[in-house]
């Protein structure tokens, strides 16, 4: 049963546009939220995190949204480039991180 | 510093052989951990050290032991492996900075075949 889930395998977008890449989670226990990118061959590396008491936080370019209601969170790409093309995991932790919960993951593609 | 590294890179198996495949990191971190990802999947956690001395089961722990040999390393093992053991191995450490979410760091990965 899949905690955290990331619906959209793919998205393409043009350089300079915005890219919206969402989560969705089930478990209402979850008190943190962390977005990771991933290059092919090389490990996760952490782009940006939230915790539950906040509804929004921003870095540079990369802003998430948190929708504790919806149990959703969204990250902004603004603007995008080709340099950010990678695989944009979601993941969520109850306590801090020791049990990670990961989304399936989703495949950004930023065209020139 | 290297950070988090992992051997081997690659590795094929014939099922029932057994491997333990490497991790350390030099980034004097407490907490380590071993994640597999398949296609479709995610990353799905194995097993964690969350200090030296101790190991904890995370969400697919079945036919994987562990080993947290001292601070820097984390070594996992596969006594009898089978084909569903095919996937991508990352190890990962994190330190206690104090702050409300200690990044988790990962190695480059091991990819795993077995026959």
């Amino acid at each position: 049963d899949q905690q955290v889930k990331q619906n959209s395998p793919s998205l393409s977008v043009q350089e300079g546009r915005i890219s919206i890449l969402n989560c969705d989670y089930t478990n209402s226990m979850f008190d943190y939220f962390l977005w990771y990118k991933k290059y092919p061959a090389e490990g996760p590396t952490f782009l940006i995190s939230i915790s539950s008491i906040k509804d929004k936080n921003e870095d540079g370019r990369f802003t998430v949204f948190l929708n504790k209601s919806a149990k959703h969170l969204s990250l902004h790409i603004v603007p995008s480039q080709p340099g950010d093309s990678a695989v944009y995991f979601c993941a969520a932790s109850e306590d801090n991180n020791n049990d990670m919960r990961f989304g399936a993951g989703t495949r950004l593609t930023v065209k020139p | 510093n290297a950070g988090v590294t992992q051997t081997p890179k690659f590795q094929v198996l014939k099922t029932g052989q057994s491997m333990t495949l490497q991790c350390a990191q030099d980034m004097n971190h407490n907490s380590m951990y071993w994640y597999r990802q398949d296609p479709g999947m995610g990353l799905r956690l194995i097993y964690y050290s969350a200090s030296e001395g101790t190991t904890d089961k995370g969400e697919v722990p079945n036919g994987y032991n562990v080993s947290r040999l001292n601070k820097r390393e984390f070594s996992l093992r596969l006594e009898s492996a089978a084909p569903s053991q095919t996937s991508v191995y990352f190890c990962a450490s994190s330190g206690m900075t104090g702050g409300p979410i200690d990044t988790q760091y990962f190695g480059p990965g091991t990819r795993l075949t077995v026959l």
